[in-house]
């Protein structure tokens, strides 16, 4: 019964090139988030998705960042031309519902460095 | 708008030595409160929950009370294990929602022979 599965688990990249994260959920599961966590900081909420819908984009940066959770395949988060400043831990959490009675399960994380 | 704060580590301690991790919060309305722990290499895992006034999460030994008139949900354990090491993160969420945690930076813990 795997968990939140994220890939890659590490990716570098230079300035002005593109990332790409992605996520398979729980089994089970339909709701996908993405946190990202800046060094020293705690993890931030960037956006929430279901399937073919994005639910909750509050957390993202305006420029630059997307993310989808297309019918079949992983969830994906993409961020074009990157900067130093998006070098980060990025994590993929999920749960089954996204009521309060759920609880998130995280994946590993994905650790972003722009050189 | 919502915000953690959680006591700076590394914490150091020995084995079998009681451990407090401090976590204190602003939110408005009355949010469920949660303790995440990481271990090197892996996501993070719910270590427990409260999601009322003087409600007590426990699990593992580990136990947290929300108390509301301190807006506080410290860590408690009474005798830690070297497996024990780890980060912890304390965390909130909106009533009705699971989608936007709000979380402290992390509190490393070591646990030493």
């Amino acid at each position: 019964n795997a968990g939140v599965m994220q890939n890659p688990r590490h990716l570098v990249r230079r300035r002005g090139q593109e990332a790409r994260l992605r996520c398979s959920p729980m089994k089970g599961h339909s709701h996908v988030y993405w946190y990202r966590q800046l060094p020293e900081e705690g993890l931030k909420f960037m956006v929430y998705l279901q399937k073919e819908n994005i639910i909750d984009e509050s957390g993202m940066p305006k420029e630059r960042f997307s993310a989808e959770f297309p019918k079949e395949g992983p969830s994906i988060l993409r961020i074009q031309q990157v900067v130093r400043g998006d070098s980060a831990a990025y994590f993929c959490a999920s749960s089954q519902s996204g009521s309060g009675a759920n609880v998130l399960t995280f994946g590993a994380g994905s650790r972003l460095t722009v050189l | 708008g919502n915000s953690v704060t959680q006591m700076e580590g590394p914490v150091t301690l020995s084995e079998e030595a009681f451990l407090t991790i401090n976590c204190t919060y602003t939110a408005t309305g009355y949010p469920s409160l949660f303790w995440y722990v990481q271990y090197p290499g892996e996501g993070l895992q719910l270590l427990l929950k409260a999601t009322k006034a003087d409600d007590k999460g426990s699990n593992k030994g580990f136990e947290a009370t929300y108390r509301k008139e301190t807006t506080s949900f410290h860590l408690e354990k009474g005798s830690v294990q070297v497996s024990d090491s780890a980060v912890y993160f304390c965390a909130l969420s909106d009533p009705g929602t699971a989608s936007k945690l709000t979380f402290g930076t992390g509190t490393r813990l070591q646990v030493t022979l």
